[in-house]
């Protein structure tokens, strides 16, 4: 059973590029949530969706940001117009939510977003 | 909102036992999660606690006490393999998303 995919692993970009990462949430998890990660920090929440659906997006920068998780394929990340302090890791993890578990988050490797 | 805090780094032996304390502030507070997490690897998790007390779970332990807001992940018999950081999360209400603290870098020394 695969566990969270994020793709790619690592990425490069010059200032003002588009960066987009991917997220393909554990089979038969329909919860999404994003994180931001600075080297030596903490996760910071991002964003919080269901199919088709933002749920939560209280922790997202108001402008350059964006989250989606469609109908078909996976959770995408777009983060426009990418400044130096865009550069961390992030991470995806899925859910099952809370119905006969824990509702712990699972997490993918994350992805490394350097900009020059 | 949330507040949630814990020690920067420790050190301890190996074989020896190490508690990471954590605590937190939160409203309608809905269960705490410990995760550990390697160097550029991925958080896993290691334990949930919803209702307070010990639950453990071979040499990691976690507590809770809720009307303290407080909790603390025990680890026994150090191995090096520990080496990591431990990040303490709350879950806040009917919302599914974790809310983490800084985490707290372990040191496990020979």
């Amino acid at each position: 059973n695969a566990g969270v995919m994020q793709n790619p692993r690592h990425l490069v970009r010059r200032r003002g590029q588009e960066a987009r990462l991917r997220c393909s949430p554990m089979k038969g998890h329909s919860h999404v949530y994003w994180y931001r990660q600075l080297p030596e920090e903490g996760l910071k929440f991002m964003v919080y969706l269901q199919k088709e659906n933002i749920i939560d997006e209280s922790g997202m920068p108001k402008e350059r940001f964006s989250a989606e998780f469609p109908k078909e394929g996976p959770s995408i990340l777009r983060i426009q117009q990418v400044v130096r302090g865009d550069s961390a890791a992030y991470f995806c993890a899925s859910s099952s939510g809370l119905a006969g578990g824990t509702g712990e988050l699972f997490f993918g490797e994350g992805s490394r977003l350097t900009v020059l | 909102g949330q507040n949630i805090d814990q020690p920067t780094e420790m050190t301890a032996t190996e074989g020896a036992i190490v508690q990471i304390n954590c605590t937190y502030q939160t409203s309608g507070f809905n269960g705490l999660f410990w995760y550990q997490q390697h160097a550029g690897e991925a958080p896993t998790f290691l334990s949930y606690n919803v209702l307070d007390g010990l639950e453990e779970k071979g040499r990691f332990s976690s507590f809770l006490s809720r009307s303290k807001g407080y909790s603390y992940l025990l680890l026994k018999e150090l191995q090096m393999k520990d080496s990591a950081s431990y990040l303490c999360a709350v879950r806040e209400g009917s919302s599914y998303k974790l809310i983490f603290g800084s985490g707290t870098r372990l040191l496990v020394r020979p």
